[in-house]
């Protein structure tokens, strides 16, 4: 059980375009999920944590405006990255948490490429 | 602030032993999780302490001690195959989820 799942696993896209990622738990209802991004042997950042239906809160340093995060179910959360940059090529992981539970449980990540 | 110290690197030789250390400075103290990430994947859950003492799950042991705010990942009968980053993280007060930077573990033949 408390799997995780993310999509895509992988994208390349032009600089100036919009992405989206979709975080989805397979099996539990995830009330709070987390986005986290990790560059090359870098550990884990949080950028954001969302609670169903409300709005995310965001860590200090990452604009909002640029990642859209969505958390409209409870078994769905999405990450749009807009106007991409090279530099926001990075690893993007979400995990989730159910209600009470104390585990994060992470998805696969999806690898971002923007050229 | 808060803080979490562990180790940047460490080497070991399959078949051996190791002790991954991590010391925490939070506020406040829901947990310690220990998770292995291999390159390009998502991290694991490995284990979890929220209580004093040694909590042991097959060849990987965990320790915590609230008091020294410490916790080591203890993994014996090393395999190649453990060779990867291991992150330490504790849960604050918040119950957010404060990550270590991880430790590399390289593990030789």
């Amino acid at each position: 059980g408390a799997v995780v799942s993310q999509h895509p696993s992988w994208v390349i896209c032009k600089s100036g375009t919009s992405v989206k990622i979709e975080c989805r738990s397979l099996d539990f209802q995830a009330t709070t999920m987390f986005w986290y991004r990790q560059f090359p042997k870098q550990s884990l950042m949080l950028m954001a944590t969302s609670n169903e239906g409300s709005k995310a809160t965001y860590e200090q340093g990452v604009e909002k405006d640029k990642f859209l995060i969505n958390h409209a179910s409870l078994t769905l959360s999405t990450l749009t990255v807009t106007s991409a940059h090279p530099e926001d090529s990075s690893f993007y992981i979400c995990s989730a948490r159910g209600q009470g539970d104390y585990e994060q449980y992470f998805g696969p990540g999806t690898r971002l490429t923007v050229t | 602030g808060q803080n979490i110290d562990q180790p940047t690197e460490m080497t070991a030789t399959e078949g051996a032993i190791v002790q991954i250390n991590c010391t925490y400075q939070t506020s406040g103290f829901n947990g310690l999780f220990w998770y292995q990430q291999h390159a390009g994947e998502a991290p694991t859950f490995l284990s979890y302490n929220v209580l004093d003492g040694l909590e042991e799950k097959g060849r990987f042991s965990s320790f915590l001690s609230r008091s020294k705010g410490y916790s080591y990942l203890l993994l014996k009968e090393l395999q190649m195959k453990d060779s990867a980053s291991y992150l330490c993280a504790v849960t604050d007060s918040n119950y957010q989820l404060i990550w270590g930077a991880g430790t590399k573990l390289i593990i030789k033949p």
